[in-house]
């Protein structure tokens, strides 16, 4: 079973520019989580799909951030325009349904945004 | 949500045994005690999971105190593989979707 995958792996940008992260969660999985840690801070949740609706997004920072997961599969996180306090390693993570009670979230490994 | 409390870090010598602590003296009734880690330049990972009782899987055990203020990750044998993040963190029951609320974890350091 293919893991959650992230793409891409490193992006460096200068401020002002546009990024866009890209999450595959594991198949078959409805929940779709993101988080960022910037440096030097704890890891943080940013929002939260179910299928392709959001759940939560109470911790997304501003209105630079748009989340989507177009069809329920993979989601897309772009921030535009970047300012340097975006820098960090984002993670997305994917867990099953509700109704399967199920508990793990399983992590991507992240990407790792450098805004100069 | 309610907090937890861990040590910054902890060392332990490889093929020995770790007992990682957790405190969560808020912790109320329904709130289940999660263990996920952080392997260098890798996502978490989940570890264990526990509400009352003592639980053990291939990675490791949990020992959860009778008042459930405090529990403890135990790794039985460290190996240099071991060394990462530790997080403990407290959860709505299982099904529930919500999001996990990191703080700073241990960091485990293993010793060859």
């Amino acid at each position: 079973e293919a893991g959650v995958t992230q793409f891409p792996s490193h992006s460096v940008i200068e401020k002002g520019q546009t990024v866009t992260l890209r999450c595959d969660p594991i198949s078959g999985h409805d929940n779709l989580y993101w988080y960022r840690r910037v440096m030097g801070k704890e890891i943080k949740f940013l929002l939260h799909f179910v299928k392709e609706s959001k759940q939560d997004e109470s911790g997304m920072p501003n209105n630079r951030f748009l989340a989507e997961r177009t069809g329920g599969t993979y989601s897309t996180l772009k921030v535009q325009p970047a300012e340097l306090e975006d820098s960090g390693v984002y993670f997305c993570a994917s867990s099953q349904p509700t109704w399967t009670g199920s508990y793990e979230q399983y992590f991507g490994p992240g990407t790792r945004l450098t805004v100069t | 949500d309610a907090k937890t409390t861990q040590p910054n870090s902890m060392e332990s010598n490889e093929e020995e045994p770790v007992h990682l602590p957790c405190n969560h003296s808020t912790i109320s009734g329904t709130d289940y005690i999660h263990w996920y880690r952080q392997l260098p330049s890798q996502g978490p990972e989940y570890v264990i999971h526990g509400l009352t009782s003592n639980v053990n899987n291939r990675m490791a055990s949990l020992a959860i105190a009778e008042d459930r203020k405090s529990s403890t990750l135990i790794l039985h044998r460290a190996t240099l593989r071991d060394a990462a993040v530790y997080y403990c963190i407290l959860r709505a029951p299982p099904g529930s979707a919500r999001q996990l609320t990191f703080g700073s974890g241990t960091q485990l350091t293993v010793l060859p």
